[in-house]
C-alpha cells in the first residue's frame, strides 16, 4: 500500500478562491514534498517541508505539517486558471532512500 | 543544462519483447529513480540509486532491472514485457535523497 494519500481526489473551484489539499502518511519521515503535474507532463517540485518544521510559505503556497497526526496540507491562495493541475505529496521515508508519492489531487480552477 | 532526459518518448512492444528505457541527467546528481504512473494510482517507485554502482528496489520492482555504471545514466530494462507494464514511466534525479527531485518528460509505453 502507498505511504501517502491525498484528499480530496478531485477539487473544482472558481478563480480567486482558495484551494486546500491534504496528505496523510503512515510512517516516520525526514521531509515531505509537494509536486505539481500538468496534464501529460513531468512533475515539478513546489515546496519541501522538513519534519522539524510546522509551516512553510512560497508565494501563494502555504504548507503545514503535523507529524503527530502524520498529515500535511497544501493551500493555494487566490487561485488562477493556470493552477489547474494534479498535485502530489511525497514523503522521504525514514528507512533509507525512498521518496514515496501519494495518488494525487486533481485541481480544476474555472475562470 | 538539459536537465533530465528520457528516450524514447513513446514505445509500443509486444508481450515478451525486451527493451531499455534511457534516462540521463547532466546536473551531477547522486540520487536517481524510476517511477511508473498509472491512472488512479499516482506514482509508484520502481527502483532507485543513491550513487554510481548502488541500486535498490522500490515499491514495484518485479519485471524491471536497473544498473548505475555512471553518475549520469540510469537505464531501466524490461526483460520480458507484459501488458501489465503498460504505463507512463518517469525518471527523476536529485542532489541527494532529501532534496527536490527533477523529473524527465516521461516515456509512454504500451505492451500489446
Amino acid at each position: 500500500s502507498q505511504q501517502g494519500e491525498e484528499d480530496p481526489q478531485a477539487l473544482s473551484i472558481q478563480e480567486g478562491e482558495n484551494a486546500t489539499m491534504n496528505c496523510s502518511y503512515k510512517t516516520s519521515i525526514n521531509n515531505l514534498q509537494w509536486y505539481r503535474q500538468n496534464s501529460g507532463r513531468g512533475l515539478v517540485h513546489l515546496i519541501l517541508i522538513r519534519s522539524n518544521e510546522r509551516e512553510k510559505h512560497s508565494g501563494r503556497l502555504r504548507v503545514t505539517l503535523d507529524t503527530s497526526k502524520k498529515s500535511s496540507s497544501l493551500l493555494i491562495t487566490a487561485s488562477r486558471a493556470a493552477d489547474t493541475a494534479s498535485y502530489f505529496c511525497a514523503t522521504d521515508v525514514n528507512q533509507g532512500g525512498k521518496l514515496i508519492f501519494g495518488q494525487g489531487t486533481e485541481l480544476s480552477v474555472k475562470p | 543544462n538539459a536537465g533530465v532526459t528520457q528516450t524514447p518518448k513513446f514505445q509500443v512492444l509486444k508481450t515478451g519483447q525486451s527493451m531499455t528505457l534511457q534516462c540521463a541527467q547532466d546536473m551531477n546528481h547522486e540520487y536517481m529513480s524510476w517511477y511508473r504512473q498509472d491512472p488512479g494510482m499516482g506514482l509508484r517507485l520502481i527502483h532507485y540509486s543513491v550513487g554510481a554502482g548502488i541500486t535498490d528496489q522500490g515499491e514495484v520492482p518485479n519485471g524491471y532491472n536497473v544498473s548505475r555504471s555512471t553518475t549520469e545514466d540510469f537505464p531501466l530494462r524490461l526483460l520480458s514485457a507484459a501488458p501489465s507494464q503498460t504505463s507512463v514511466y518517469f525518471c527523476a534525479s536529485s542532489y541527494n535523497r532529501v532534496n527536490e527531485q527533477f523529473f524527465g518528460p516521461g516515456t509512454r509505453l504500451t505492451v500489446l
